[in-house]
């Protein structure tokens, strides 16, 4: 079974600032890995994913996340953020294969100028 | 290509009437899921299609939802009756069979459910 935690409901940060976004996973099998973003009332897209190799993986609009297996943790970075990132994001884990994908609670970045 | 469309994207209805939500995936793609968003939640998985069969419908409700898709392809979610824990936004997803062990998905953009 799998399952994310990810931490803070909400981030703020000041446009032009480092954005970092927090999330911890538990996964019986070796995980997949993945951030969604959600703008409103629109569905969810894949921002970047993990799946085996290289654990710093780079993804669309300038984001990037690290695995790191010791910590269980999968945090999403972008050295600078822009209005434009305002959204809500969601870590996800899957075990592979046809195992689903299990979505945390989401964190909404708020971006002020 | 063509995205995942879902109808209709906004419902209205009083608690115990029923409510279907139409699904149709990007072509090709094998692999439909409808999810649960509630208000303030992260989606979470109601039953997964694999072609016209289900591979998984544990976290269905199946007392009062249900679901099918015919011939592999558009899918229905269907609620009856509806109770005001009901009031979500319902995501449909599709994947293709190359992709689904990376669980690569692409979203509709939902169907808004509100129960009064």
């Amino acid at each position: 079974a799998q399952s994310v935690t990810q931490l803070g409901s909400h981030v703020s940060v000041s446009e032009g600032a480092l954005v970092l976004l927090r999330c911890n996973y538990s996964s019986s099998v070796p995980p997949y890995l993945f951030w969604y973003v959600q703008y409103p009332n629109q569905g969810l897209q894949l921002l970047l994913k993990y799946t085996t190799g290289a654990t710093l993986v780079k993804g669309i609009n300038g984001f990037e996340a690290e695995f790191k297996k010791s910590e269980t943790s999968f945090h999403l970075t972008k050295p600078s953020a822009h209005m434009s990132d305002a959204a809500e994001y969601f870590c996800a884990v899957s075990g592979g294969g046809y195992s689903t994908l299990t979505f945390g609670k989401g964190t909404m970045l708020l971006v002020s100028p | 290509e063509a995205g995942v469309a879902q109808s209709p994207r906004y419902k209205i209805i009083e608690k115990r009437q029923s409510v279907a939500f139409w699904c149709n995936p990007i072509s090709g793609h094998a692999t439909l899921y409808w999810y649960q968003q509630i208000l303030g939640q992260g989606p979470k998985l109601l039953i997964q299609f694999q072609n016209n069969g289900v591979v998984d419908d544990s976290q269905l409700p199946k007392d009062r939802f249900s679901a099918e898709r015919l011939k592999g392809v558009d899918s229905t979610l269907k609620i009856q009756p509806a109770k005001l824990e009901d009031s979500a936004v319902y995501l449909c997803a599709s994947a293709s069979g190359q992709f689904a062990n990376t669980g690569e998905l692409f979203f509709g953009e939902g169907s808004r459910l509100t129960v009064l």
